[in-house]
């Protein structure tokens, strides 16, 4: 198993410029979460997908930003444009979704994140 | 709703014991607790789902109460290994319920154990 793969691990762009963050969830899983994380805000949920269907992205700080998941093993977050405020990890995580019979989330297993740089 | 966890820090010498406190202001359905060690991902410790409900992982515990919307994760005899970033998830409810699967986390805890 390989976990959660993320990439890029690190990525430093210019203010305005367009971001794509990507994502591939542990094969069988079938929700999947996009985390920001800073020291002021902690972590933070964006949005996140059930059955690659976003479910919920009341998180997602305004229409710069957008995500997709046109299959069951990729994701991609999108900036356009950035913004030095939106420098952060971005931790995606993937999970077997509900668990019955009492149907709360199974363990969320994150990748190790992508450093993003706005300058 | 973020989950208010607390204390936001605690040094230990290896060896000491420490409570680690998670409390939201509205009914919870589960808490979920995870370490973040620096410049890593988190990772799972452990999942309480009913009021009273207790837990352990080698030294490392925890405990629910449904009723006062908390939950407190207790290590013992801690090790230079337990340093890191403690975070507590909470579920508000099953969407069977009327409730949701998200999952939101407090700012985080902060351990350090010395040798």
């Amino acid at each position: 198993d390989a976990g959660v793969i993320q990439s890029p691990r690190h990525e430093v762009t210019e203010m305005g410029q367009e971001v794509t963050l990507r994502c591939k969830p542990i094969s069988g899983h079938n929700s999947l979460f996009w985390y920001r994380q800073t020291m002021m805000r902690g972590l933070e949920l964006l949005i996140y997908f059930n059955n690659n269907v976003p479910i919920d992205d009341s998180g997602m700080p305004e229409d710069r930003f957008s995500a997709k998941m046109p299959n069951a093993s990729f994701s991609t977050l999108k900036i356009q444009p950035s913004e030095p405020r939106d420098s952060a990890v971005y931790f995606c995580a993937s999970s077997l979704g509900l668990v019955h019979p009492e149907y709360h989330n199974s363990p969320l297993h994150f990748g190790n994140g992508t450093r993003l740089t706005v300058t | 709703q973020q989950p208010v966890q607390s204390p936001q820090a605690v040094i230990l010498r290896e060896g000491e014991d420490a409570v680690i406190n998670c409390s939201s202001s509205k009914a919870l359905y589960s808490v979920h607790w995870y370490r973040q060690k620096h410049g890593e991902a988190p990772v799972f410790l452990m999942i309480l789902l009913k009021g009273g409900e207790q837990k352990g992982h080698d030294k490392i515990s925890a405990s629910f109460n449904e009723k006062k919307q908390q939950s407190s994760l207790y290590l013992t005899a801690s090790q230079l290994s337990y340093s890191g970033t403690y975070f507590c998830g909470t579920e508000r409810g099953s969407p069977f319920q009327g409730g949701s699967e998200k999952l939101v986390f407090g700012k985080g805890t902060k351990l350090t154990v010395n040798p």
